[in-house]
């Protein structure tokens, strides 16, 4: 099993350039999320899945636009990336964690993006 | 202010010695306190939980929780280079079905042989 996998791994934009960073799962979880790492910042959660077919915001979802593909795939579009968005995004997937059920998240290797 | 807050450090100390790490929380929603740990240039992974209050161990590693004051913290005995990383606390938002998590800034330790 892969896990979590992330493409592309490095990525540098200009101001304004879109893109999409991808984010594949082969543990037939359903919900996956996108985190960006910022340092002294932690991790912060941009948008997440709880389940195929939904989508909702996190914590700071300006400037991204998130799409579930399908159960295995959930990617994250920036439009006109800035340089604040210059950062370390992480995918992640779970579980639907019940009651006593584990709430882990595994996470991919992330994606190094800078914007000039 | 932040619903999890962890100092960032740097902490750094010898090999062998005892790691106290901590994070304090404001939302008392809070029931299942995980921990995970993050080498440098990877993704975070996870090192233990533990609910409510009270202590869990595992090895080298001890969780321990004191819900009446909001404070988590996770030992580390016998500390090795092997455990230079950075440590996130990560309480789940209470009463989710899907475990969104809320992660503490990190705080980055060193362990010099």
């Amino acid at each position: 099993n892969a896990g979590v996998t992330q493409t592309p791994k490095f990525q540098v934009l200009k101001t304004g350039q879109s893109m999409t960073l991808q984010c594949a799962q082969d543990m037939n979880h359903n919900s996956m999320y996108w985190y960006r790492q910022d340092p002294g910042m932690g991790l912060r959660l941009i948008y997440y899945s709880a389940s195929e077919g939904t989508t909702d915001k996190g914590e700071v979802p300006n400037g991204y636009n998130v799409s579930r593909l399908n159960k295995r795939e959930f990617s994250l579009r920036l439009e006109s990336a800035a340089p604040s968005q210059t950062s370390v995004y992480f995918c992640a997937s779970s579980e639907v964690a019940g009651v006593g059920g584990s709430y882990e998240q595994y996470f991919g290797p992330g994606t190094r993006l800078t914007v000039t | 202010q932040k619903e999890v807050e962890q100092d960032p450090g740097p902490l750094s100390v010898p090999e062998g010695a005892i790691v106290s790490l901590n994070c304090t929380y404001s939302n008392s929603a809070f029931q299942y306190f995980m921990w995970y740990r993050q080498y440098s240039r990877k993704g975070p992974e996870l090192l233990m939980y533990t609910y409510s209050s009270g202590n869990k161990e595992d090895g080298r590693f001890t969780a321990q929780v004191d819900k009446s004051s909001k404070y988590i913290s996770l030992f580390i005995r016998d500390s090795q280079p092997s455990d230079s990383a950075t440590y996130l606390c990560a309480p789940p938002v209470g009463g989710t079905s899907y475990g969104k998590l809320t992660f503490g800034q990190g705080t980055i330790l060193t362990v010099h042989p």
